[in-house]
C-alpha cells in the first residue's frame, strides 16, 4: 500500500523550461491537493481537486496548471519555470474533508530553477 | 482572512522537560483544526483533528487541546525521537476541504 506517490523526487530546471510533477494515490480518495513549502513561509496551497473532474485555485496558483486525470492522479504543470518557483512541492489526498484521518502527503518533489 | 500563527518558531528541550506549542487561529467558521508532524525531508504526518472548543486528544506523549482562539500541543516528558517540526492547520467551512497551515514549530529534544 504505497499511499501517495510523487515523481520525480528531485529536479533541476533552467528558467523558461516546462515540466509536469506527477502524483498518484491508491487509497480511493476523492480529494487531492498540491502545496508548496518554502523556508519561513510554511505550506501554501497551489491548487486542489475536491473530486474527479473538478479543480480550484488555492492561495498561490499563478504560474501553475493542474490536471485531475482520473480519481487516482493529479498532476501539476509549470509552463515556464521561474527561479521563484524553486521550492519543495507536496501532493496530498484525503477522503472527503479529511477530518477523521487527515490528509496523506507524499514525500515531496524538490525543484530548483536556475 | 483566515490565518494561522504558531509559536515559538523553534523550541529546544532536554529529554523529560515538558512544554507546550501554541497555534493561534483566525477563521470564519472553523470546521476542524489539525496537527501534523514533519520530519526533515519527508511529508507531513497526521496527528490529530479537533473540532470544537474544549476538545482534547492524546497520542503517546502528545496531547492537543482547543479553545475558540487557539490550540495547544502539550508534550509530556519528551524523548529525542519527538524532535520534528509540528504543523498546525485549520479548515474553514466555506473553503471546502483545503487546509491553511501555520509556519510550524521546530522542536529539538536532546538527551
Amino acid at each position: 500500500n504505497a499511499g501517495v506517490t510523487q515523481t520525480p523526487k528531485f529536479q533541476v530546471l533552467k528558467t523558461g523550461q516546462s515540466m509536469t510533477l506527477q502524483c498518484a494515490q491508491d487509497m480511493n480518495h476523492n480529494s487531492m491537493y498540491w502545496y508548496r513549502q518554502d523556508p519561513g513561509m510554511g505550506l501554501r496551497l497551489i491548487y486542489y481537486s475536491a473530486s474527479e473532474g473538478t479543480t480550484d485555485k488555492g492561495e498561490v496558483p499563478n504560474g501553475y496548471n493542474v490536471s485531475r486525470l482520473n480519481k487516482r492522479e493529479f498532476s501539476l504543470r509549470l509552463e515556464s519555470a521561474a527561479p521563484s518557483q524553486t521550492s519543495v512541492y507536496f501532493c496530498a489526498s484525503s477522503e472527503d474533508n479529511g477530518s477523521i484521518y487527515g490528509y496523506t502527503f507524499g514525500s515531496g518533489t524538490r525543484l530548483t530553477v536556475v | 482572512e483566515d490565518q494561522v500563527t504558531q509559536s515559538p518558531e523553534a523550541l529546544r528541550l532536554q529529554e523529560g522537560e515538558s512544554s507546550s506549542l501554541n497555534c493561534s487561529y483566525t477563521v470564519s467558521g472553523l470546521r476542524g483544526l489539525f496537527w501534523y508532524r514533519q520530519d526533515p525531508g519527508k511529508g507531513p504526518e497526521f496527528l490529530f483533528t479537533l473540532y470544537s472548543a474544549g476538545e482534547e486528544k492524546e497520542k503517546e506523549r502528545l496531547k492537543a487541546t482547543l479553545t475558540k482562539k487557539e490550540s495547544f500541543l502539550h508534550i509530556t516528558a519528551p524523548k529525542p525521537e519527538d524532535s520534528a517540526t509540528y504543523l498546525c492547520a485549520v479548515q474553514a467551512w466555506q473553503a471546502g476541504t483545503a487546509l491553511i497551515f501555520g509556519k510550524g514549530t521546530t522542536l529539538s529534544v536532546s538527551s
